[in-house]
Parts: C-alpha cells; structure tokens; sequence
C-alpha cells in the first residue's frame, strides 16, 4: 500500500480482556517497529522485526506483550489480560534496509483499557 | 546500545522567530540522523533527515547540522509559524543495523 496501515484505529477494552493490534507495512520494508506513546510522552520502543532475522524483544514491558510478524508482511501486536496502565497508543513504523531511509509510522492504534 | 538525548522538552518562541532543537548521540556507528514531526493526534512524519557524509543540509525554512566529531546534531526552524507548533524527535541509526533510536522529544509552540 502507499502508506504504513495500522487497525482498529481505536480499541476500548475491558480490563483482563486480550487484544491484538495490526499493522500492514510499506511493501517491500524489511523492518518493522512497534512503539508506544502514553498521553504527552515520547516513543517508547517495543519489538523491532528486520527480516528473517529474530526479533529485538528488548523493549517489550512483560511478558503480557507478543509480537509475531510473517516474512516481511503484516505483524500482529498481542496484549493479553490488559491493565489500565496499557492504556496509550500504539505506533507501528516500517524501513526499508537499502540506503538511508527513514522509518514511516502508522496512523497508531488508541487502545483504551477500562 | 546507542543514546539519544534530546534538548530542550519544551520551547516557546514568537511567530517569526527562529528555533533550535539540539540532540547528542553516543555511538560513533550512528550514521544516519532522521527528523519527525508530531503534530497533535497525528502520527510523526519525517520532515529531514542527514547522513553522516553531510555536515549541513536545509529544505525551505528547516535545517540540520551535523557534528560527527562532538556526536552532536541540530534542527533549525527559521520564520516559525504557528503550524510549526508540534512535538518534535531526532532520532539515530547506528550503521550496524535498522534500528532507530529516538529521543524523548521537544514541543515547540509558536506564539502568534
């Protein structure tokens, strides 16, 4: 597609309910980022996908967050039993790895925990 | 790993006046140097970005330079309007890989 596409758009939850947020890259992007920004904060990397290679897990807060990306395709962001203080929005962004190139986000997903 | 630092958070300047956000990173391997743009409730948006080959590069009324020596990069806003109010990030990637690593953010406002 033309641009990163994240959906839903807008997600409220129940607490303790499971989600899963979407994120459709730039075609032909190696890498893919998922971030999460709380109200008037920063970005706050999560996982980090380049290709075939094992994800960069580091920023992943516990072990209630997942991700899973196929190839170099759609990615899948899992949030099981969420709390309140999961709350924020989610971004994804993609790069390609030829040249220097910036990484392009998504519109986010505002996930509401209530 | 690499460390973005970014300064000021916050940044007050009257339309018409210019503004300076400054970042340092910590790893030599950095070797490319994006600018965003956050507007309220959207999703940054890259508006320029430097490689470590350049040590200044301008579009319209933003610039950014480069200090490979000092680790040190800089964007610069002449003329501000009130549509440049907005959150901004610098942002580095170490030639080691796709990484990128942000910094925590500067909100600009351009009083009118």
């Amino acid at each position: 597609g033309a641009g990163v596409s994240q959906s839903p758009s807008n997600k409220v939850t129940e607490k303790g309910k499971d989600v899963e947020l979407r994120c459709d890259p730039i075609s032909g992007h190696t890498a893919l980022y998922w971030y999460r920004q709380r109200l008037g904060q920063g970005l706050e990397f999560l996982i980090y996908f380049q290709g075939n290679s094992a994800p960069d897990k580091s920023g992943l807060p516990s072990d209630r967050f997942s991700a899973e990306r196929t190839g170099e395709s759609v990615s899948t962001l899992t949030i099981q039993r969420t709390q309140q203080e999961d709350s924020a929005v989610y971004l994804c962004a993609s790069s390609s790895n030829r040249g220097a190139v910036g990484a392009f986000f998504g519109q986010g997903t505002r996930l509401t925990v209530v | 790993g690499e460390n973005v630092e970014q300064h000021p958070s916050t940044l007050s300047v009257q339309e018409g006046d210019s503004a300076v956000i400054k970042c340092t990173y910590s790893d030599s391997a950095s070797n490319y140097f994006p600018w965003y743009k956050q507007e309220l409730g959207k999703r940054p948006q890259l508006i320029i970005d430097i490689r470590s080959n350049v040590g200044e590069k301008k579009d319209q009324r933003i610039a950014v330079t480069l200090n490979k020596t000092a680790k040190h990069f800089s964007l610069h806003i002449t003329e501000t309007q009130p549509e440049d109010s907005a959150v901004y990030f610098c942002a580095a990637r170490p030639n080691t890989g796709n990484q990128f690593y942000f910094g925590t953010g500067t909100s600009l406002t351009v009083i009118p």
